[in-house]
């Protein structure tokens, strides 16, 4: 019962470094989602994946961009690291037909100094 | 736009303490609302949710009614125990893709 899985857990960047973080879910979900998690903001979504194929930006998706490798896989890159993207990455994962749960991730702590 | 505004914390409440989060959210259709949870070191997982007005959801004690005439969606519990420590999440979906979630409400539950 893996669910949701990421990596890394953490991660340390210099300003202006790339790193992807990388998603997968073995529950045969149609959609996937990547958010990140501020102090005091809650969750804002950054890109997500209704199906295989389609990706679309989310509240806050400048600075990101996704690929979704297939059903199951679904990475979120930053090609040029910022300390405002100092943040908590999770991923979650759902059938995407209406009003239905999402699934997350444990979650990535990044931090760009 | 969709959103959510929910009780700023940290709420700190002895043992079998009564524990109310209040919700309330703003939207142009007819908004499915959740309650996600977030224990230490974890990622969120769906406590409640109701679907429709007069709806209410239930799990594991916690209660909250979708109440359309005051745009609530308030979490109730009657007797909190340390376990329930977390940070807890209101959230609405108006598609099959847009969730919008509150700022977090930690809780702490001390024996």
């Amino acid at each position: 019962n893996a669910g949701v899985t990421q990596t890394p857990k953490f991660q340390v960047l210099k300003t202006g470094q790339s790193m992807t973080l990388q998603c997968a879910q073995d529950m045969n979900h149609n959609s996937m989602y990547w958010y990140r998690q501020d102090p005091g903001m809650g969750l804002r979504l950054i890109y997500y994946s209704a199906s295989e194929g389609t990706t679309d930006k989310g509240e806050v998706p400048n600075g990101y961009n996704v690929s979704r490798l297939n059903k199951r896989e679904f990475s979120l890159r930053l090609e040029s690291a910022a300390p405002s993207q100092t943040s908590v990455y999770f991923c979650a994962s759902n059938r995407g037909t209406g009003p239905d749960t999402q699934y997350f991730g444990p979650g990535t702590r990044l931090t760009v100094l | 736009g969709d959103s959510v505004t929910q009780m700023e914390g940290p709420v700190t409440l002895s043992e079998e303490a009564f524990l109310t989060i209040n919700c309330t959210y703003t939207a142009t259709g007819y908004p499915s609302l959740f309650w996600y949870v977030q224990y230490p070191g974890e990622g969120l997982q769906l406590l409640l949710k109701a679907t429709k007005a007069d709806d209410k959801g239930s799990n594991k004690g916690f209660e909250a009614t979708y109440r359309k005439e005051t745009t609530s969606f308030h979490l109730e519990k009657g007797s909190v125990q340390v376990s329930d420590s977390a940070v807890y999440f209101c959230a609405l979906q108006t598609g099959a893709n847009n969730l919008f979630f509150g700022t977090g409400t930690r809780l702490t539950v001390i024996p």
